[in-house]
C-alpha cells in the first residue's frame, strides 16, 4: 500500500538557520498538507497547496515559512531561519481529491537548539 | 469558532471492557469528523470518517448533530488498541483539519 514518506525522521539545528523538510507524497495524490504539533499540545494546521500554489495558510505560516513542489514527487516546508518554538513534530499529508481523507507521513521531528 | 474538544486525556480500561472515546465538536456548518489513530512509534493513521458509516477494528463511531458528538465506541477492548486517538473536523469550506487534543487509551490486561 502507498504510503507517504518524510526525511529526515529527526533534524536538529541551531537558532537561526534554515531546514528544509522533505515529504514524497502518494503518486497519485492532488493536494498536500503541512501540519505540525509541539510537544504535549494539539496538531496544528500549517498549510495546504494544491496546482502548485497555496490554497490556505493558518497563522503560524508567517514569512519564515514556504513551501515548495520542486519536481513530480517532492513537497518542501522550508523554515528560513528557525526560532526556539519552532521545534516541534513537523507532519507532511497528501489527498487524493476533494471529499477523500488525508494520509499523513511518519513526521519529522524538528529540535532547534 | 471551530474547534474540537477531547475531555479525556488519558483513558485506561481493562481488556474485554466497552470503550468510548469523547468528542465534541463546534462549528457552524457542515463538518466532516474523522477519528484518526497512532499505535506507539507510528504515523497518524485513518481509522474512521463518519460519511462511510463502517466500524474499523471493532470501532464504530456516529455524528450526532444534535449534541454535536462523534464518540468513538468499542463494545469489548483489546490490548492492541492501546494508543493515542485523535479527533479531527473538516470544515465544508476548506480542507484542513482541525483537532482534538488526543485520548491516550491504555488497555489493562
Amino acid at each position: 500500500e502507498p504510503e507517504v514518506t518524510q526525511t529526515p525522521s529527526h533534524q536538529v539545528t541551531q537558532m537561526g538557520q534554515e531546514v528544509i523538510l522533505r515529504c514524497v507524497p502518494i503518486s497519485n495524490h492532488l493536494y498536500f498538507y503541512w501540519y505540525r504539533q509541539i510537544l504535549g499540545q494539539k496538531v496544528e494546521f500549517l498549510v495546504s497547496f494544491y496546482n502548485n500554489e497555496i490554497s490556505e495558510k493558518s497563522e503560524i505560516f508567517d514569512d519564515q515559512f514556504s513551501v515548495e513542489r520542486p519536481d513530480g514527487s517532492n513537497f518542501t516546508l522550508k523554515i528560513r531561519s528557525t526560532k526556539l518554538e519552532d521545534s516541534a513534530m513537523y507532519f507532511c499529508a497528501s489527498m487524493g481529491g476533494l471529499g477523500l481523507p488525508q494520509f499523513f507521513g511518519p513526521g519529522t521531528r524538528l529540535t532547534v537548539l | 469558532a471551530q474547534r474540537v474538544t477531547q475531555p479525556e486525556k488519558l483513558l485506561s480500561v481493562f481488556k474485554g471492557a466497552p470503550v468510548e472515546l469523547k468528542c465534541n465538536y463546534s462549528y457552524s456548518g457542515s463538518p466532516e469528523l474523522f477519528w484518526y489513530v497512532q499505535y506507539s512509534r507510528q504515523r497518524l493513521q485513518l481509522l474512521l470518517r463518519h460519511i462511510s458509516r463502517e466500524s474499523i477494528k471493532g470501532f464504530t463511531a456516529d455524528l450526532n448533530k444534535g449534541e454535536t458528538s462523534f464518540h468513538l465506541k468499542k463494545p469489548f477492548a483489546q490490548e492492541e488498541d492501546s494508543a493515542m486517538y485523535y479527533c479531527a473536523l473538516r470544515g465544508d469550506s476548506n480542507y484542513q483539519l482541525i483537532w482534538g487534543a488526543g485520548t491516550k487509551l491504555i488497555i489493562k490486561p
